[in-house]
């Protein structure tokens, strides 16, 4: 069974700064990939970010980049550079058997509601 | 990128009635599609996985009867809510994988949000 783990309760950064969501993961698989997505209030998933499990280095997207510590099990989303636009929910997500492509489904997080301040 | 559409974006319908909501790939074929219920605030939640040409797979405590669920082709999947009341007024969103380079990725529809008077 896979798990995602979101506890950060609703999070607020200042305009310009940066600001990181955290996420932690179980899983048995050897293989997986993490997700993030953002979600504003219009109620579109927007993909923002992977990590494969295999991946050595940290995946980076723009201003998005992911702090990914495998021995702790966690894929945190860094936001550099915080935008107004930014606000709106963020979910963590992870799929098994990632690698082989055989079909497995999407675990989600809570998600985190993230508020940017002018 | 990949494309997914689904419609309608908003639904209101009066309870008792069934409502059909569609999800389609347009630029690729999709053998695995998700549909998705999701509560204001909260996370996804998996309703059940639909696969092209075979029954659905749904997740436990999902009526199947309620919600029909019809992969009919490579590019459509439709989730019809039969008999709707208000408890089923929610926000629905459908995923459709794409694999490639030995990687699988989702892409999602725009949701749409049910509204049962």
């Amino acid at each position: 069974a896979q798990k995602i783990t979101q506890t950060q309760p609703g999070m607020f950064v200042q305009e310009k700064e940066a600001v990181t969501l955290d996420c932690t993961y179980d899983t048995s698989d050897q293989s997986y990939g993490l997700f993030w997505y953002k979600q504003p209030s219009s109620g579109e998933m927007i993909f923002l970010i992977y990590q494969g499990s295999y991946d050595e280095q940290n995946a980076t997207e723009g201003r998005y980049s992911l702090n990914f510590q495998k021995a702790r099990k966690s894929a945190n989303l860094v936001i550099s550079a915080s935008q107004l636009g930014d606000s709106a929910m963020y979910f963590c997500a992870m799929r098994g058997n990632y690698y082989t492509g055989a079909n497995s489904k999407l675990t989600f997080g809570k998600g985190i509601t993230l508020s940017v301040r002018p | 990128g990949a494309v997914v559409s689904q419609h309608p974006s908003r639904v209101i319908c009066k309870s008792g009635t069934s409502v059909k909501i569609e999800c389609r790939s347009l630029d690729f074929q999709a053998t695995t599609m998700f549909w998705y219920r999701q509560f204001p605030k909260q996370s996804l939640m998996l309703m059940a996985t639909s696969n092209e040409g075979s029954k659905a797979t749904y997740e436990q405590g999902v009526e199947k009867d309620k919600f029909l669920i019809n992969h009919a082709s490579l590019t459509l999947s439709t989730l019809t809510v039969t008999s709707a009341h208000p408890e089923d007024s929610s926000f629905y969103i459908c995923s459709a994988d794409r694999r490639g380079k030995g990687r699988t990725e989702a892409f999602f529809g725009q949701g749409t949000r049910l509204t049962v008077v």
